[in-house]
């Protein structure tokens, strides 16, 4: 079953760090795209960051560029958001997704920005 | 950036009749390898975002047939032909055509009147 399980999510204070976890399962995982996209509270989806599937080179959003960092760790069929300085606007659930075909998406973590 | 515009953003629609759903890019989605990156997916209320259509048209497996999409250029629609009640939930479009960013539509809440 092609699965992905986040992790991660917590309540940090403005200025802290965080980082999230995205477990892939069932599928290449080293070959696969694979974006984060946040869905702040009651609001619509936003595209955050996407690692390719051939180069492992990582984009981002303007609203986080310079403070997220997107990485996978292949041994372990793993994919990693390093979120520093962090805002209240922030504040979402966080869910990872294979985006060379845009199916699966996680269940999403919490991260919530507030002091 | 390339702005998507769905419309409208409520839907309230009766059981088993139709209903559409308009999104509509700044830019054509044509990409120069022919293709035409734009998707639907379907948020049901509590679960995480899920893909119904492909590249314009093509449903995913396990998509009711009743789900359909159509359109080219710039102007896109999601048409339901009979709506269930398991059909209650937020609607996206999201292009990947121009990107980076990849950019999504504000969502169409359909509900059952």
């Amino acid at each position: 079953e092609v699965q992905l399980v986040e992790s991660g999510g917590d309540l940090v204070q403005p200025g802290g760090s965080l980082r999230l976890s995205c477990a892939a399962s069932g599928f290449a995982f080293s070959g696969s795209a694979m974006s984060w996209v946040r869905q702040a509270p009651g609001k619509g989806l936003e595209w955050v960051s996407t690692i390719n599937g051939d180069n492992d080179r990582a984009y981002y959003a303007d609203s986080v560029k310079g403070r997220f960092t997107l990485s996978r760790d292949t041994s372990n069929n793993t994919l990693s958001l390093q979120m520093n300085s962090l805002r209240v606007d922030d504040t979402a659930v966080y869910y990872c997704a294979r985006s060379s075909s845009w199916d699966p998406w996680g269940q999403g973590t919490v991260v919530t920005v507030s002091s | 950036d390339v702005l998507m515009t769905q419309s409208p953003l409520s839907l309230p629609v009766t059981l088993g009749q139709p209903a559409s759903i308009s999104c509509r890019s700044s830019q054509s989605l044509l990409h120069s390898d022919g293709n035409t990156y734009l998707n639907w997916f379907q948020q049901r209320p509590g679960q995480s975002p899920r893909r119904l259509i492909y590249r314009v048209s093509n449903r995913d497996s396990g998509v009711p047939d009743r789900f359909s999409g159509s359109g080219s250029g710039t102007d896109f629609t999601l048409k339901i032909s009979r709506v269930e009640a398991e059909d209650v939930g937020v609607y996206f479009c999201m292009q990947g055509t121009h990107w980076p960013p990849i950019t999504f539509g504000q969502g169409t809440r359909l509900e059952i009147k």
